[in-house]
């Protein structure tokens, strides 16, 4: 069965540096997502993105946030300077269609834990 | 997307039936009812989704009321691996939501399942 992968597992990073999240969506999908998880809390979105844009971003997706799809392939998350705060899992997710498809259920990964020292 | 309402937690014996109930009093007509689920430690997954019908697949059964208020996601022979947290959504797929992609989660109900 086709299945979203992300990597690493785990990241752990000092304050202020720069990280990257990668992640190999579904290959035939065209929506591509970050969701993250602050441990013992709720699923947060992120960020949507659709035709090499994004298509729609939450408050937290400030300005430290980019995403990127540099190949056909691989859909990536990067922090520019992390902060404690940022301590979560990233979970990336990928759905073959949106719009009035949006019935079609969105594949996660099984997320990156990502710690900030 | 209109809000719904879980409850925090139950609990279940394995290989009994288990319906987990959501409440979605404000729905709209063009809301469709989404269920997933996180298993521990890992990123969330789709269990089923419906608008006004019940549905089946092979993960589970989702009945409707009629009024649409309301729904229960039905697990008919719960087992351990079922033991996760549930989550139910509502997904507006009406045209003045186009582009709207993201999944709204709420805290969802933690289902524990007794060997």
């Amino acid at each position: 069965e086709p299945e979203v992968t992300q990597t690493p597992s785990h990241q752990v990073t000092q304050m202020g540096q720069e990280v990257i999240l990668r992640c190999v969506p579904i290959s035939n999908h065209l929506y591509f997502y970050w969701y993250r998880q602050i441990l013992g809390q709720k699923v947060e979105f992120l960020v949507s993105f659709y035709n090499n844009e994004i298509s729609e971003k939450s408050e937290i997706f400030d300005d430290q946030f980019s995403v990127e799809r540099p190949d056909g392939s691989n859909f990536t998350l990067k922090i520019r300077s992390t902060k404690l705060e940022d301590s979560a899992m990233y979970f990336c997710a990928s759905r073959e269609q949106g719009g009035f498809a949006m019935n079609t259920e969105a594949f996660f990964g099984q997320g990156t834990r990502l710690t900030v020292v | 997307d209109a809000k719904t309402t879980q409850p925090n937690s139950m609990e279940s014996n394995e290989e009994e039936p288990v319906h987990l109930p959501c409440n979605h009093s404000t729905i709209s007509g063009t809301d469709y009812i989404h269920w997933y689920r996180q298993l521990p430690s890992q990123g969330p997954e789709y269990v089923i989704h419906g608008l006004t019908s019940n549905v089946n697949n092979r993960m589970a059964s989702l009945a409707i009321a009629e009024d649409r208020k309301s729904s229960t996601l039905i697990l008919h022979r719960a087992t351990l691996r079922d033991a996760a947290v549930y989550y139910c959504i509502l997904r507006d797929v009406s045209l003045s939501n186009f582009g709207n992609e993201k999944l709204t989660f709420g805290t969802g109900t933690r289902l524990t399942i007794i060997p």
